[in-house]
């Protein structure tokens, strides 16, 4: 069975300061790994994913996260948060390309930013 | 990317009652999924809609409780019965393209 552990229910941070919000999974076939925000009052944006190729992936808005495939990892890190990063983020993750297309969602991290 | 919209955003019903959301997606697509995100939780998956097909539930839920119709490849509801306090959430449709899922906005519902 699939799963998706997100340790950190809420990471309260300064606004400028670096943050890492963890995600960790576990799956006995190969996983695409995605991140969501959703932020207050709103429905879920994919924020990155990670598919293929590079480890490292990068969104628009300054967030990157890398997968660890030893680590069955897949943290996301910003160095520099701003106040409106203040949202909820979900890590989840869908089989491979052989598999379905559900997602499992992990519990989900509370960031907030402080001024 | 995917425009879905969600009908309605919000309601607040009496326990007993039923209702019916409805979610519309600007192009055709084969899968919808109706997740379930309770009050400070993640999202649970309810049940995968295909075209043309009976709507497959995942443990946990079922067909009397939340059935599920899917008329057509951009257009899907599913229906809240017999509702009660517990079944507060956010009901949320989404579609695949590609191998990303594309989320609605939500319907939050209150039941009294």
């Amino acid at each position: 069975a699939q799963s998706v552990t997100q340790l950190d229910s809420q990471v309260p941070v300064f606004e400028e300061a670096p943050v890492e919000l963890r995600c960790n999974y576990s799956s006995s076939v190969s996983v695409y790994l995605f991140w969501y925000v959703q932020y207050p009052n709103q429905g879920l944006q994919l924020l990155l994913k990670y598919l293929s190729g590079s480890t490292l992936v990068e969104s628009i808005n300054g967030f990157e996260a890398e997968f660890n495939k030893s680590q069955t990892s897949f943290h996301l890190r910003k160095p520099s948060v701003h106040i409106s990063d203040t949202a909820e983020y979900f890590c989840a993750i869908s089989q491979g390309a052989s598999g379905t297309y559900k997602y499992i969602f992990g519990t989900g991290t509370r960031l907030k930013v402080l001024a | 990317s995917a425009v879905i919209s969600q009908k309605p955003s919000r309601d607040i019903c009496q326990r007993g009652t039923s209702l019916t959301i409805q979610c519309q997606v600007d192009s055709q697509v084969t899968m919808m999924f109706w997740y379930r995100q309770q009050p400070g939780q993640s999202l649970t998956l309810i049940a995968t809609a295909n075209q043309g097909s009976e709507a497959t539930y995942e443990s946990g839920f079922v067909i009397d409780k939340f059935p599920i119709s899917r008329p057509n490849l951009t257009f899907s509801t599913l229906t809240v019965s017999n509702m009660s306090p517990e079944d507060s959430s956010i009901y949320l449709c989404s579609v695949v393209r590609g191998r990303e899922q594309y989320f609605g906005p939500g319907t939050r519902l209150t039941v009294t």
